[in-house]
């Protein structure tokens, strides 16, 4: 049982470059969100995905696609990164009221 | 106020108790968290409690719950090495599935 996971750990993009960040989770959970985490300003939700086949904005969407593919897996896009997306993102699981499970992150620059 | 607020660094004294505090938006808010940040790690819930809750101890983990302040503390006793983080307490505002989060507070152990 791996939990959550995400790929890459790191990527270094030039601005106008386009990526898409991979998540996956083996826990079964229906919810999955992205966030972001920038310095002194906690976590901003992206995007998130009630179930599989929905999606919807969260607090920070500008900028970002997202992709709930199957059960398992919600991929993030940046279509055209600039230097403001610098940032760790995280994506996230629940089964429900319980709280949150968490991947280890993704560490982006854009140059 | 209509963020979670918390203040960004405690430092504490190994063996010491360490208290984290946590002023959340919506008084009818009916599950709060507290998660641990450790240095280049994703988030880890560390534990909830549900609002008709005045307090939850879990080991070394105390949580207590004022509704009429909108004030939520999270309590470490014996605080140790290993619980040098970053602690974040988060909401689900009612009629909302979405968490949201405080800014984090670093606790610093001085040995």
């Amino acid at each position: 049982n791996a939990g959550v996971t995400q790929t890459p750990k790191f990527q270094v993009l030039k601005t106008g470059q386009s990526m898409t960040l991979q998540c996956a989770q083996d826990m079964n959970h229906n919810s999955m969100y992205w966030y972001r985490q920038d310095p002194g300003m906690g976590l901003r939700l992206i995007y998130y995905s009630a179930s599989e086949g929905t999606t919807d904005k969260g607090e920070v969407p500008n900028g970002y696609n997202v992709s709930r593919l199957n059960k398992r897996e919600f991929s993030l896009r940046l279509e055209s990164a600039a230097p403001s997306q610098t940032s760790v993102y995280f994506c996230a699981s629940t089964p429900g009221i319980v709280g949150q499970y968490f991947g280890p992150g993704t560490r982006l620059t854009v140059t | 106020g209509e963020d979670v607020e918390q203040s960004l660094f405690l430092s504490v004294r190994e063996g010491d108790s360490s208290v984290i505090n946590c002023t959340y938006t919506d008084s009818s808010s009916t599950y709060l968290y507290w998660y641990k940040q450790e240095p280049g790690a994703g988030l880890q819930l560390l534990t909830y409690i549900f609002s008709n809750m005045d307090m939850k101890q879990d080991q070394r983990l105390t949580v207590l719950l004022n509704k009429k302040d909108k004030h939520l503390s999270l309590r470490i006793a014996d605080t140790q090495t290993g619980d040098s983080a970053i602690y974040f307490c988060a909401e689900i505002p009612p009629g909302n599935e979405k968490l949201t989060f405080g800014t984090g507070t670093r606790l610093t152990i001085i040995p």
